[in-house]
C-alpha cells in the first residue's frame, strides 16, 4: 500500500500558485520523495524529486519540511494544462518499483 | 527527460485472442522496466517487473501465465495478454529508469485495451 496521504481534490485559479500537500510521516532519512502527475488518458509525467533540501526546476518547486514528514509541491503559476492527478510517492523505492496512492486531482479553473 | 514509447496506443480485440504491447526506451537503456494497469477512476497498479535477460517478477495476484512479459533487449519490453477477456480491458502503462542510478522512472503514454 502507498505510504502517503494527499487530499483527494483541489481547485486552483488560473495564474495563481497551486500548493499540493503530501504527508509521508513514515519516510526514513535516506529515502527520496518523488512527484509525478497524470493528465487524463496519458502516462504519468515526472515532475520533481527531493531528499532534504528544497528543490526547484522548470516545472515546479518542492518544499520538504525539516522533519521530512511532509512536503508541498508548488506550481507557481498554474495553467489550464496543469489540470491532472498529482501523485506524491514516498518512499521512492530504489530500483524503480513505484506504489501509487490515489493522488490529488487538481482542477485549474479560468 | 527520457522518452518511453508504447505501441499500440489503443487496441480492440475479440475475447479469447492474445494481444502484444511493446514498450521501448528511446534514448536510454533500461535493465528493468515495469508494467502497470489502470482501471477507470483508479490509480496505477503495479503488475510486474520486467528484467532484461531473465524472468519477470509478478506482483501478488497477477497471473504470470496470462500476462507474459519478455525483455529481450535493454530498450524493449513486451507484455502479451493471452486469451484476453472483457475484464482485461484496461489502460496498460510501462516505465523505465533513467539517470545516474536509473532511479527516476519515465513512463510510456499507455495502451488502452478493449476486449469485446
Amino acid at each position: 500500500d502507498a505510504k502517503t496521504t494527499q487530499p483527494t481534490s483541489m481547485d486552483c485559479a488560473e495564474g495563481r500558485a497551486a500548493n499540493l500537500p503530501c504527508n509521508h510521516s513514515t519516510i526514513s532519512g535516506n529515502e527520496y520523495v518523488y512527484w509525478y502527475r497524470q493528465i487524463h488518458s496519458q502516462g504519468p509525467q515526472y515532475i520533481i524529486h527531493g531528499l532534504k533540501n528544497n528543490e526547484t526546476n522548470e516545472m515546479a518547486s518542492l518544499i520538504i519540511t525539516e522533519d521530512r514528514k511532509s512536503s508541498t509541491l508548488i506550481l507557481p503559476h498554474a495553467t489550464l494544462r496543469d489540470t491532472a492527478v498529482y501523485y506524491c510517492i514516498a518512499p521512492y523505492n530504489q530500483g524503480g518499483k513505484l506504489i501509487f496512492g490515489q493522488g490529488t486531482e487538481l482542477s485549474v479553473k479560468p | 527527460g527520457a522518452v518511453v514509447s508504447q505501441h499500440p496506443s489503443r487496441v480492440i480485440c475479440k475475447s479469447g485472442t492474445s494481444v502484444k504491447i511493446e514498450c521501448r526506451s528511446l534514448d536510454f537503456q533500461a535493465t528493468t522496466m515495469f508494467w502497470y494497469r489502470q482501471f477507470p477512476k483508479q490509480s496505477l497498479m503495479l503488475m510486474a517487473t520486467s528484467n532484461e535477460g531473465s524472468k519477470a517478477t509478478y506482483e501478488q495476484g497477477v497471473e504470470k501465465d496470462k500476462f507474459l512479459i519478455n525483455h529481450a533487449s535493454l530498450t524493449l519490453s513486451t507484455l502479451t495478454v493471452t486469451s484476453a477477456h472483457p475484464e482485461d480491458s484496461s489502460f496498460y502503462i510501462c516505465s523505465g529508469g533513467a539517470g545516474w542510478y536509473q532511479e527516476t522512472q519515465y513512463f510510456g503514454p499507455g495502451t488502452r485495451l478493449l476486449v469485446l
